[in-house]
């Protein structure tokens, strides 16, 4: 069964500096997603990407944070300067034309800032 | 979207039959109703979708009444790998985000 891939499964950084977190969708999916997960919280919805671009964003998604689909498999979220209140698993999610309402999401990568 | 109410958590013993109940009283009519189930340091899990009465498959059923303002999903003979946290939610699929609420903590016990 096709599934969405992450790594790293976990990052460590330092506070200021940029990291890069990356997703591989399931392969004939158009449409892409970041979440992110505090520690005993909610799932929370960051981005979502159609046709090479942002097609929503959340409150979180401030200019710290980018995303990029680089060639035709992978889909990646920037954070430019890490603080630490951005520790939390980060997942990416994809669904497909036929049935974009259902999500596949990928295993995440557990993010720590110190 | 429409807001969701579930139990906060549930308990139950392996093989017996749980039935999770969420409220969405304000579900719009192009709204379908999806639950996601949740490992611990896991990525949110597709469960079933459905739109109005019975939809199952080889996991689950979802019973959703004919007003939709409620939908139950029934996990059959449920194992101590069951054992997760059950989220509802409602959106009319040409929405992008998906909203989780808290959803439910289910734990069965041996």
């Amino acid at each position: 069964e096709p599934e969405v891939t992450q790594t790293p499964s976990h990052q460590v950084t330092q506070m200021g500096q940029e990291v890069i977190l990356r997703c591989v969708p399931i392969s004939n999916h158009l449409y892409f997603y970041w979440y992110r997960q505090i520690l005993g919280q909610k799932v929370e919805f960051l981005v979502s990407f159609y046709n090479n671009e942002i097609s929503e964003k959340s409150e979180i998604f401030d200019d710290q944070f980018s995303v990029e689909r680089p060639d035709g498999s992978n889909f990646t979220l920037k954070i430019r300067s890490t603080k630490l209140e951005d520790s939390a698993m980060y997942f990416c999610a994809s669904s497909g034309l036929a049935d974009q309402e259902t999500q596949y999401f990928g295993p995440g990568t557990r993010l720590l800032v110190l | 979207l429409a807001k969701t109410t579930q139990p906060i958590s549930m308990d139950s013993y392996e093989g017996q039959e749980v039935n999770i109940t969420c409220s969405h009283n304000n579900i719009a009519t192009n709204d379908y109703i999806t639950w996601y189930q949740q490992f611990p340091s896991q990525g949110p899990r597709f469960i079933i979708q459905g739109y109005k009465t019975k939809v199952t498959n080889e996991v689950a059923s979802l019973f959703i009444p004919a007003d939709r303002k409620s939908s139950t999903l029934s996990l059959p003979r449920v194992s101590l790998s069951d054992t997760a946290v059950y989220y509802c939610l409602v959106g009319d699929g040409g929405t992008d985000k998906l909203i989780f609420g808290t959803g439910t903590r289910l734990q069965v016990f041996p």
